[in-house]
């Protein structure tokens, strides 16, 4: 596609449920980046793939996120048993391979727990 | 770890007139970002510097690096209204995918 696409764009759950955003990244991009950004402030770096791997999953907050990538395109961020600090936008971007491409940025999820 | 600190966090100006806004960085980095992000809308991407003493301009914005001071400036010429919008830098370590981002500088042009 054009640009790098999520879903859904707005997301409203209830505290303990699951759920899952997806991120489609430009078409022949290899890096895929998830992000979180929090009213007001500034981006937090969750997870990044290569391909299909995840050489670093080091800002994932706790063991209820996880996140996979399939077919090195589209991948899901899965939250379980949400909690209202959860709630924020999820930010997907996506890159060529190599540290000095920018990253592109999709319109992002936001999610409400309530 | 790396931490990157923008100032101001909040800056009103009047149309016509120049302004920086600064990106300070703790550990050695290769590149570094400029995005801007209107209200309720995703990041767009302004800036890539790659080197010691880059500058680029587009526009009425000039983005440059200093990576030994490891500091980032975006200069605002002669502002205009449609420049208001949240301005982030953002940094990567040597070789590192992961981009740590500033807190953002909400920049407000009146008229």
């Amino acid at each position: 596609g054009a640009g790098v696409s999520q879903s859904p764009s707005n997301k409203v759950t209830e505290k303990g449920k699951d759920v899952e955003l997806r991120c489609d990244p430009i078409s022949g991009h290899t890096a895929l980046y998830w992000y979180r950004q929090r009213l007001g402030q500034g981006l937090e770096f969750l997870i990044y793939f290569q391909g299909n791997s995840a050489p670093d999953k080091s800002g994932l907050p706790s063991d209820r996120f996880s996140a996979e990538r399939t077919g090195e395109s589209v991948s899901t961020l899965t939250i379980q048993r949400t909690q209202q600090e959860d709630s924020a936008v999820y930010l997907c971007a996506s890159s060529f391979t190599g540290a000095y491409n920018e990253q592109f940025f999709g319109p992002g999820t936001r999610l409400t727990v309530l | 770890e790396l931490k990157v600190e923008q100032n101001p966090l909040f800056l009103s100006m009047q149309e016509g007139k120049n302004y920086t806004i600064y990106c300070n960085y703790s550990t050695t980095s290769d590149r570094l970002y400029w995005y801007r992000q209107d209200p309720g809308k995703s990041l767009e991407s302004l800036f890539v510097l790659l080197s010691n003493g880059a500058v680029k301009q587009e526009g009425r914005l000039m983005a440059s690096l200093d990576t030994k001071a490891r500091l980032s400036t975006l200069h605002i010429t002669a502002a205009v209204h449609d420049l208001s919008a949240t301005y982030f830098c953002a940094v990567a370590p040597f070789g590192n995918e992961k981009l740590t981002f500033g807190t953002g500088t909400r920049l407000t042009i009146i008229p």
